[in-house]
């Protein structure tokens, strides 16, 4: 099995300001890496896929970066309904998830 | 627009069998595998297992002795059983659809989930 470390497990961001979210492989997954976002009672929403694509209709504010073992999803200017939390997911093999990042307001 | 609806039995005693059934609304059934996830409260996301429409599953190994998933192409939907639960296996349970799955070296693999249910709460207490 292929572990997904998440790290920090909470990060405290003002409105407008710049959050970067790390997520590490156990081994190298290639670019088989995506991320997801979920708010409280909502089921996780697709974000990123292959490392950097983002998915349809995904603000532009939201970007992937990485390949291997180091990914980094970056959300470049925090707004209101970003505050969630976000897990990576590696499909190089049967998928598994990291533990969570949860972005809070500072 | 393609929707998950997903339902089962809430509340469940020690020892007791999960029995989840998720349908597949307004898109393909046949041409994807189907997956189950489930999230503890508080906590992360943990894949169960696939299934497609020919009744080929794939399970996660730390869970595949209790794991059963079934389709009926029918009424396109598929279903999950766990056995013997315990306290432990108390969970919100997703239903999912990945989007694409990845091959290498002649074996494929399910990829990103870009469809899911809204997620069952199963409650397992004495």
């Amino acid at each position: 099995e292929i572990v997904m470390t998440q790290s920090p497990a909470t990060l405290s961001v003002s409105p407008g300001e710049r959050a970067t979210l790390s997520c590490r492989a156990s081994q190298s997954v290639s670019s088989n890496l995506a991320w997801y976002q979920q708010k409280p009672g909502q089921a996780p929403r697709l974000l990123i896929y292959g490392a950097s694509t983002r998915a349809t209709g995904i603000p532009a504010r939201f970007s992937g970066s990485g390949s291997g073992t180091e990914f980094t999803l970056t959300i470049s200017s925090l707004q209101s309904e970003d505050f969630a939390v976000y897990y990576c997911q590696q499909y190089n093999n049967w998928p598994s998830f990291g533990g969570g990042t949860k972005v809070e307001i500072k | 627009q393609v929707q998950l609806q997903q339902w089962g039995a809430g509340l469940l005693k020690p020892s007791e069998t999960l029995s989840l059934t998720c349908a597949v609304y307004g898109g393909s059934f046949s041409g994807y595998y189907w997956s189950w996830i489930r999230q503890p409260p508080g906590k992360g996301l943990e894949w169960i297992g696939e299934i497609n429409h020919s009744g080929s599953t794939n399970y996660n190994p730390s869970l595949k002795s209790r794991v059963t998933i079934s389709v009926d192409t029918s009424k396109n939907q598929f279903s999950l059983k766990l056995s013997s639960v315990t306290a432990a296996d108390t969970a919100v349970y997703y239903c999912a659809r990945p989007a694409v799955r990845y091959c290498t070296n002649g074996v494929c693999y399910t990829g990103y989930f870009d469809l899911w249910g809204r997620g069952t709460l199963v409650t397992v207490s004495s």
